[in-house]
């Protein structure tokens, strides 16, 4: 079935340094591929997405990459601060309504 | 903002015992859906609902589990006789058109911890 790999599972940073977070998927229909921050205590918060027709996409200190031919996603955090520590999820859907989760990376940025 | 709002934040059940978690999605959202955390995994797709009928569900969304759209406003999820494996985080998540087909993602809420006791 459908599946998504993420790693790592903890990363530690220094304040200021960046974060990569990278994602594998099986399906190679998926076509559209959403980052979740989770915080302690609240639901998945998307911060970016990608589609399949785009190879990279950026939004101030965050960007994200996609490599369609080896099924590679990859999220890419600079200038990490105190506030980017959380537990990010990948995610990838398949056109239809039905999101697979990556199984969460837990950042922790060290002031 | 708007929000996906959820109700109640915690729900303690014994086991046996139905129970009804709430959601009010984004007002003009067509799409509704619900997911659940099982405490340290990763999020689990159940059940995703359009125009008043279920569009896909897992294999974890079996005969126990039902969903419905009472009014305009309320996405509810039943679960007819709980089990402790119920136990977890439930989260709602609603969008304005089909997620994979266009550029209108899915809002979750901040979710309802189930206890089952």
């Amino acid at each position: 079935g459908e599946n998504v790999e993420q790693h790592p599972s903890t990363l530690s940073v220094q304040e200021g340094d960046s974060a990569v977070i990278k994602c594998t998927y099986s399906d190679s229909a998926s076509n559209y591929f959403p980052w979740y921050k989770q915080e302690l205590g609240k639901g998945p918060q998307l911060i970016i997405d990608i589609r399949s027709n785009v190879g990279e996409k950026k939004d101030q200190r965050i960007a994200v990459t996609l490599n369609k031919t080896a099924k590679h996603f990859s999220l890419h955090i600079t200038e990490t601060q105190p506030e980017d520590s959380a537990v990010y999820f990948c995610a990838a859907l398949t056109g239809g309504f039905k999101t697979i989760f990556g199984a969460g990376t837990r950042l922790f940025v060290k002031a | 903002e708007p929000e996906v709002t959820q109700t109640p934040s915690h729900q303690v059940t014994q086991m046996g015992q139905e129970v009804i978690l709430r959601c009010v999605p984004i007002s003009n959202h067509l799409y509704f859906y619900w997911y659940r955390q099982i405490l340290g995994q990763k999020v689990e797709f159940l059940v995703s609902f359009y125009n008043n009928e279920i569009s896909e569900k897992s294999e974890i969304f079996d005969d126990q589990f039902s969903v419905e759209r009472p009014d305009g406003s309320n996405f509810t999820l039943k679960i007819r006789s709980t089990k402790l494996e119920d136990s977890a985080m439930y989260f709602c998540a609603s969008s304005r058109t089909r997620t994979g087909g266009s550029n209108q993602p899915q809002h979750f809420g901040d979710g309802t911890r189930l206890s089952i006791l």
